[in-house]
């Protein structure tokens, strides 16, 4: 089946940092990645849907300035978390489709955890 | 907007028992159902993906079935073992290219 990467798997970080996570489909174009985050003992919330080659589709509630979300290729999307704060603590996953016709659901990554202290 | 729903939220079993886990969603429309599993800290691992046309798929001891018109789908683990125990996720799709809703999990615990 379809690859999906996440890196960095775990990082620590300052309060007030800015942190950046790739999502890479290693196999196949993602034209569409979604970014999930799940708080501890709590199911995943999804964040954003991005589009390659245009901006990126914010759920409400999800600060987009602070939660910056780059897809430049059909492989590759980034979420960089600007100043970040122990609140922003939390694992992140995201999930990437292929081209039409390409699949027929979505392909996890296995996820960033994100400690900010 | 859809919503789905997950009972048990946390289920304690002796190894050896067969359980059920239950999946329920508000909105009928679906594109397809799937179950995953996570251990804790982990990331998501698909265990059975069910399209809208289908009923049930079946993986190893893994049995999962799905009611559309219902808004039901139920999960069921023959034989349980250790291993088993994680966190069972219920997830459904609108269309193809839509985001997927996560249900709140079943914690399992399957006791030696």
């Amino acid at each position: 089946g379809a690859v999906v990467s996440q890196h960095p798997s775990r990082v620590i970080c300052k309060s007030g940092t800015s942190v950046k996570i790739e999502c890479r489909s290693l196999d196949f174009q993602a034209t569409t990645m979604f970014w999930y985050r799940q708080f501890p003992k709590q199911s995943l919330m999804l964040m954003a849907t991005s589009n390659e080659g245009s901006k990126a589709t914010y759920e409400q509630g999800v600060e987009k300035d602070k939660f910056l979300i780059n897809h430049a290729s059909l492989t590759l999307s980034t979420l960089t978390v600007t100043s970040a704060h122990p609140e922003d603590s939390s694992f992140y996953i995201c999930s990437a489709t292929g081209l039409a016709g390409a699949t027929d659901t979505q392909y996890f990554g296995p996820g960033t955890r994100l400690t900010v202290l | 907007k859809q919503e789905v729903t997950q009972i048990p939220a946390a289920l304690s079993v002796p190894e050896g028992e067969n359980l059920v886990l239950n999946c329920s969603f508000t909105d009928s429309a679906i594109y397809n159902l799937q179950w995953f599993r996570q251990d804790h800290g982990k990331g998501l691992t698909s265990l059975l993906l069910i399209q809208s046309s289908q009923r049930e798929q079946t993986s190893g001891r893994l049995n999962a079935s799905l009611d559309k018109s219902s808004g039901r789908s139920t999960l069921y683990i023959a034989a349980s073992q250790p291993g088993d125990s994680a966190t069972y996720l219920c997830a459904v799709m609108k269309t193809s290219y839509d985001k997927v809703i996560f249900g709140p999990g079943t914690s399992l615990s399957v006791i030696p």
